[in-house]
């Protein structure tokens, strides 16, 4: 069974830390993608990775970094997080055989 | 880049109706269309994923039609029942496959 997990569930900061999360999927997928979602706005891609160390900024890079140093894993790094950051953010994989992307059950971040 | 319109952003009708979500596209290079459906509090589940090749795509319990000329994809609902009520998102990809452009939301109530 297709799994992506991601790590914390909810999460809490003040403004001006610095926030990490955490993806993880099972099933060696080469591109791993992070969104955010906002009301009324769908999911916006923040980054795209294709594999190790192979990562493209999506629409909304600003303020985001990410890291990928084992395919299975697929981390977004907020430095400094700013309170407009509060939404939920979801981590995707997809196989290289197919189209779909299969998400993970999303962190939500308030930023206060 | 791709632009992704999705009506109506909320939708309510009684058990048994039916519901019609619609989504137009600007990309004429769109190759794959995508329905996800995402239950209140939850990741997002894929419902169908259609091809270009193919304009109508049933499921159990709705229908993808696929307007290529027209550049609209929508999603119908027969006969809706409670547990349908969810937001759904369309999601369209060019050829290659590695972007999916979202739809804004469509958040259905079925009512008993």
């Amino acid at each position: 069974d297709m799994k992506v997990t991601q790590m914390p569930r909810y999460l809490i900061k003040r403004m001006g830390e610095n926030v990490l999360l955490e993806c993880g999927q099972d099933m060696s997928h080469e591109t791993m993608y992070w969104y955010r979602q906002d009301p009324g706005l769908g999911l916006q891609l923040i980054y795209i990775s294709y594999d190790v160390d192979s990562n493209s900024e999506g629409d909304i890079p600003k303020g985001y970094r990410v890291s990928r140093k084992k395919r299975e894993h697929f981390s977004l790094i907020l430095d400094s997080a700013k309170t407009n950051q509060t939404s939920v953010y979801f981590c995707a994989s997809r196989p290289d055989w197919g189209y779909e992307q299969y998400f993970g059950p999303g962190t939500r971040l308030t930023v206060l | 880049g791709e632009q992704v319109e999705q009506r109506p952003p909320h939708l309510s009708v009684r058990e048994g109706d039916s519901a019609v979500i619609t989504c137009t596209y600007t990309d004429p290079n769109s190759y794959y269309f995508f329905w996800y459906k995402q239950e209140p509090g939850a990741s997002l589940q894929l419902l169908m994923k259609v091809f270009s090749s193919t304009e109508i795509n049933e499921g159990q319990g709705f229908t993808v039609l696929l307007n290529k000329k027209d550049k609209r994809l929508s999603l119908n609902l027969t006969a809706a029942h409670p547990g349908d009520s969810a937001a759904y998102f369309c999601a369209v990809s060019v050829h290659s496959g590695t972007y999916q452009r979202f739809g804004t939301g469509t958040k259905l109530q079925v009512v008993p």
